[in-house]
């Protein structure tokens, strides 16, 4: 079946510093990417998307390009800020249109 | 628009109770899904329904039931609350296309202890 495995938290950035978040996954077909956001006490917000290999998501500065020849759909954002603190969650839709998540990235950025 | 509401926002169950997690969506859409959120496994799918009158099971659905009598509404009842169903619940809702690029819409959860 679909999966999804994202880099394993918590990380740990001063603000400013260049974030990377791995997300690889498995799935039949041409699934499409996203990526959700957390924020602390709040649901989940989609951040960005990709519907097609090669295709780049971005939204408030974070981008994430869909590699299909590596499976992957990593996450960066080239200057973190304080308010980026938040878990980020790695997605796939699939030929069943339901979500699959990774188990979620905690990420921390300190002033 | 509200968006998707959950209510309640916090609720302590014991073990055996049976109590009704209610979501609803004002935005029309047809697709309607519950997840729970457990600490390092992500979201799981528990059941969902595709429009009024239709659901079906998701990963993790025993324990759970579902039924979905108006588009706006998907309510989910636990039937006899076990300690294991301490989580937290999330209700989403998307339009469905011919593609699967739907962005599902969260509502703000719902934190369930079960003791």
């Amino acid at each position: 079946g679909d999966s999804v495995t994202q880099m394993e938290g918590p990380v740990t950035l001063s603000e400013e510093a260049f974030l990377t978040i791995n997300c690889t996954y498995t799935a039949t077909g041409y699934p499409s990417l996203f990526w959700y956001v957390q924020y602390p006490g709040e649901g989940l917000q989609l951040l960005l998307k990709a519907t097609k290999a090669d295709d780049k998501g971005s939204n408030k500065g974070f981008e994430a390009t869909y590699r299909k020849e590596t499976t992957s759909f990593h996450l960066e954002k080239g200057s973190v800020q304080v308010s980026d603190s938040a878990v980020y969650f790695c997605a796939l839709s699939g030929s069943a249109r339901q979500l699959t998540f990774g188990s979620g990235t905690q990420l921390t950025v300190l002033p | 628009n509200a968006g998707v509401t959950q209510t309640p926002k916090f609720q302590v169950l014991k073990t055996g109770q049976s109590m009704t997690l209610q979501c609803a969506q004002d935005m029309n859409h047809e697709y309607m899904s519950w997840y729970r959120q457990d600490p390092g496994m992500g979201l799981r799918l528990i059941h969902y329904s595709v429009g009024a009158g239709i659901t079906d099971q998701g990963e993790v659905p025993n324990g759970y039931n579902v039924s979905r009598s108006t588009t706006e509404d998907f309510p989910l009842r636990l039937l006899s609350a076990a300690p294991s169903q301490t989580s937290v619940y999330f209700c989403a809702s998307s339009k469905i296309s011919m593609s699967r690029t739907d962005t599902q819409y969260f509502g703000p959860g719902t934190r369930l202890t079960v003791l």
